[in-house]
């Protein structure tokens, strides 16, 4: 069975600090994707990033980066100089790989609130 | 954008009561779906499609149907409303991106149960 694990439930830190939010996922198939979604106060799910199994590169996008490590099943995101528009709740989330098909299991979370 | 709306977007009804929640794509997507999220438990799937008139039990399936007539639209139905089933309900479809399958989301549905 697939199930993802965000440990932290809440995050709180300074403007400008760094942070970085854990994700652990177990699955038994050896083709998988993994994803991030921000959920910001006004409530929509926003996709971030997806992460193939195949592919263990880590991801900068701006102050964004994705660590995908395999041998510690984990997929951490990191906020480098955080901002107040970036508190929200963020979900990691894993779905098998079948054709389109991709119903996903998600975390329940982490919110992250970000002080001026 | 993904041209995905959900209506209605907040609702309020009593227990006991039907309720049909819809959800529409302008962008002829095969597969679509069907979260409730709760607090502490993120989002579990409830239902998904596959095609007009295919769809398939997801995690939390039991007291909601669903139907799909048309390709963009795919109904989420609570038979008779209890109060656990006050959530907030997402809608999404799976789009391709390359050869890779992306999920993408509506905006949700409010929905109390009083």
């Amino acid at each position: 069975a697939q199930k993802v694990t965000q440990a932290q439930t809440e995050i709180s830190v300074v403007e400008k600090e760094d942070v970085t939010l854990d994700c652990v996922y177990e699955t038994r198939d050896t083709t998988y994707y993994l994803f991030w979604y921000k959920q910001p106060p006004s409530g929509e799910l926003v996709f971030l990033i997806r992460r193939n199994s195949f592919d263990e590169q880590n991801e900068i996008s701006g102050r964004y980066s994705w660590n995908f490590q395999k041998s510690t099943s984990s997929f951490n995101f990191t906020i480098t100089a955080s901002q107040v528009v970036d508190s929200a709740v963020y979900f990691c989330a894993l779905s098998e790989v079948n054709s389109g098909n991709t119903p996903l299991v998600f975390g329940k979370g982490t919110r992250l609130s970000v002080i001026a | 954008d993904a041209g995905i709306t959900q209506s209605p977007r907040h609702k309020v009804t009593e227990t006991g009561t039907p309720v049909t929640l819809r959800c529409h794509q302008t962008e002829n997507h095969r597969y679509m779906y069907w979260y409730r999220q709760d607090p502490g438990h993120g989002l579990r799937l409830i239902h998904y499609s596959y095609g007009v008139k295919d769809t398939d039990k997801g995690e939390v399936s039991d007291g909601y149907s669903v139907s799909r007539s048309k390709t963009e639209d795919f109904l989420l139905t609570l038979e008779s409303a209890t109060s656990s089933q006050t959530s907030v309900y997402f809608c999404a479809i799976s789009e391709p991106v390359g050869d890779i399958y992306e999920q993408y989301f509506g905006p949700g549905t409010r929905l109390t149960v009083t």
